[in-house]
């Protein structure tokens, strides 16, 4: 069992070129999420999906959009790279079950350089 | 919104306890997490609190008290493999989890 994977590991990207990050999760969780993560800042939500065919913004979504064609799969998609948008990138997915199931488990990261 | 504080650094020596604080303003409260976060590495799950008072797990504690708006995460009998960033997390009642930024704790022979 894998888990969460997101592809790529790591990429140079020049700006104004679009990227589309993968995500593939296994575990058949309803809900799915992308981070941003800053030195400084912490984990900041991008857009979120609570279950294949929606989406919606977190607090940063501007520059990024998203999409839920299933159940497995959430890429993120950039659509004209700028600076401001290297970052690392996390992928998550919880099974919003309630009771405490909630818990988000997160892929091994997208490190992005935008040059 | 979600207003989370914890503090940037914190230093111990092995097999010392360490006990990480946050802080938090939300809109709506669905539970708090603590996560471990090793350099270069995916946060990992390490805890989870709904209810006031104290869990255990191990060499691991966390404490909520939702009235003070508090927790705090106890790591006892420190190894040098805890050297790493933990970082206090709120879930909203839409779901979404804010994250504090993260406290290093460096582990000292």
């Amino acid at each position: 069992i894998a888990g969460i994977t997101q592809a790529p590991t790591s990429q140079i990207l020049a700006a104004g070129r679009r990227m589309t990050l993968r995500c593939t999760q296994d575990m058949r969780h309803n809900a799915m999420y992308w981070y941003r993560q800053d030195l400084g800042l912490g984990l900041r939500l991008i857009h979120y999906s609570n279950t294949a065919g929606t989406t919606g913004k977190g607090e940063v979504p501007d520059g990024y959009s998203v999409s839920r064609a299933n159940t497995d799969d959430f890429p993120l998609t950039l659509a004209s790279a700028v600076p401001s948008q290297t970052s690392v990138y996390f992928c998550a997915s919880s099974d919003l079950a309630g009771a405490g199931r909630d818990t988000q488990y997160f892929g091994p990261g997208t490190r992005l350089t935008v040059l | 919104g979600q207003n989370i504080d914890q503090p940037t650094e914190m230093t111990a020596t092995e097999g010392a306890i360490v006990q990480i604080n946050c802080t938090y303003q939300t809109s709506g409260f669905n539970g708090l997490f603590w996560y471990q976060q090793h350099a270069g590495e995916a946060p990992t799950f390490l805890s989870y609190n709904v209810l006031d008072g104290l869990e255990e797990k191990g060499r691991f504690s966390s404490f909520l008290s939702r009235s003070k708006g508090y927790s705090y995460l106890l790591l006892k009998e420190l190894q040098m493999k805890d050297s790493a960033s933990y970082l206090c997390a709120v879930l909203s009642n839409d779901y979404k989890l804010s994250f504090g930024a993260g406290t290093t704790v460096t582990v000292r022979a």
